[in-house]
């Protein structure tokens, strides 16, 4: 499998323009996650989704935000309007269920999103 | 979940083995002891986890204390390649209960040094 796939992988934009971005999960999986990474935060949950019905998006900072899982293979995570504060890097993660394996989730690459 | 702490950072000499300790002295009876670690601009990737008992599989081995209030993550022979940040995390793993986020203290930067 190629693992998790998010797309871009650089997204530059500016303030005010909105940005998706996009994720492939593991084939199989039932979860799927979003986090966010900054240097004053750390990494931090913003959504995550169960058999692509959204279970917590207390993570999501702002109506901004917005995560869709319209199917078992794709999901987005949208932002509009887009401000500076923004600025992270977006990762997604999937999983299976824990009563299966391991309970390990499996990341993507991560989509580092500036905004000027 | 619950918290960890762990040492900011760490260095380690090329060859030798890296000793990554984690307190986690409020864990309960059903949580796991889980090791992430995160090479530069890539995404974290999963390690070792454990209950109670010592585990070792092909990248490390996980030392967990009698008492289950700490470990240390043990990467035998350390390479420039395991340079990272190190994450321990605490969660439960009850299939009722269903898959839980992982939750991310500051983990610890180990600097493999030649």
């Amino acid at each position: 499998d190629a693992g998790v796939i998010q797309s871009p992988r650089h997204e530059v934009t500016e303030m005010g323009q909105e940005v998706t971005l996009r994720c492939k999960p593991i084939s199989g999986h039932d979860y799927l996650f979003w986090y966010r990474q900054t240097m004053m935060r750390g990494l931090e949950l913003l959504i995550y989704f169960n058999n692509n019905v959204p279970i917590d998006d207390s993570g999501m900072p702002e109506d901004r935000f917005s995560a869709k899982m319209p199917n078992a293979s794709f999901s987005t995570l949208k932002i509009q309007p887009s401000e500076p504060r923004d600025s992270a890097v977006y990762f997604c993660a999937s999983s299976l269920a824990p009563d299966r394996v391991k309970n390990i989730q499996y990341f993507g690459a991560g989509t580092r999103l500036s905004v000027l | 979940d619950a918290k960890t702490t762990q040492p900011p950072s760490m260095d380690c000499a090329e060859g030798r083995a890296a000793n990554l300790p984690c307190n986690h002295s409020t864990i309960s009876g059903n949580e796991y002891v889980y090791w992430y670690r995160q090479i530069h601009s890539q995404g974290p990737q999963y390690i070792i986890h454990g209950l109670k008992n010592n585990e070792t599989n092909e990248m490390a081995s996980l030392i967990i204390t009698e008492d289950r209030k700490s470990s240390t993550l043990i990467l035998p022979h350390a390479t420039l390649r395991d340079t990272a940040v190190y994450y321990c995390i605490v969660r439960s793993k009850t299939p009722f209960r269903g898959n839980t986020p992982l939750v991310f203290g500051k983990g610890t930067r180990l600097s493999v040094i030649a």
